[in-house]
């Protein structure tokens, strides 16, 4: 019974490139949150997906930042065109139809360089 | 606009002392649940409360729903250094299906 999972856990990118960030939700869960957190400070809502369909983005930055969750696959969170001000730990969670409870992979923690 | 807010942001304490947490609300949730996260992991999911007024107890650890379901305490007794995290409390509004979390509060419990 695997949990979220989340890769890379760590990511380096030099500035410019882009970043791309995988969640598995958990089995049987078809919701998935993305979060981003900055040390010492709390979770910042990104986007609420649901299978092929973005619910909420109000949350994510207008430009270079993307989601996705198709069919079959791991949801994605793309960064183009990193700069140094996206580095920090960013989190998803998966919700089960009844929405009940979330939880979380364990991060990956995005570094530019 | 944060939809739950806690209080206190930040909290450092002496070991064997008792905190309360707190997250309120303007907005009745159908459910809310608490977390903890220690550095480098991910939240992890204490508890869950769904009726209001309830409240439920995690060895030290006491939760309380509000009558109105628009808030929820979390106390601590006795509070030892392995408390040590951050604490979000989350829930899901009466109306719609979405997660919302809290701004957090961080505890250290000091030896």
């Amino acid at each position: 019974n695997a949990g979220v999972m989340q890769n890379p856990r760590h990511l380096v990118r030099r500035r410019g490139q882009e970043a791309r960030l995988r969640c598995s939700p958990m089995k049987g869960h078809s919701h998935v949150y993305w979060y981003r957190q900055l040390p010492e400070e709390g979770l910042k809502f990104m986007v609420y997906l649901q299978k092929e369909n973005i619910i909420d983005e109000s949350g994510m930055p207008k430009e270079r930042f993307s989601a996705e969750f198709p069919k079959e696959g791991p949801s994605i969170l793309r960064i183009q065109q990193v700069v140094r001000g996206d580095s920090a730990a960013y989190f998803c969670a998966s919700t089960g139809q009844a929405n009940t409870e979330a939880f979380f992979g364990q991060g990956t923690r995005l570094t530019v360089v | 606009t944060q939809l739950l807010e806690q209080s206190p942001q930040f909290l450092s304490i002496q070991e064997g002392e008792n905190l309360t947490v707190y997250c309120n609300s303007s907005s009745v949730f159908s459910s809310l649940q608490w977390y903890r996260q220690e550095p480098g992991e991910g939240p992890v999911l204490l508890v869950t409360v769904v009726t209001g007024g309830e409240v439920k107890k995690l060895k030290r650890l006491t939760f309380q729903f509000g009558d109105a379901r628009k808030d929820s305490s979390l106390h601590i007794t006795a509070a030892q250094p392995g408390d040590t995290g951050l604490y979000l409390c989350a829930g899901v509004k009466n109306t719609g299906n979405q997660f919302y979390f809290g701004t957090g509060t961080s505890l250290t419990v000091i030896p």
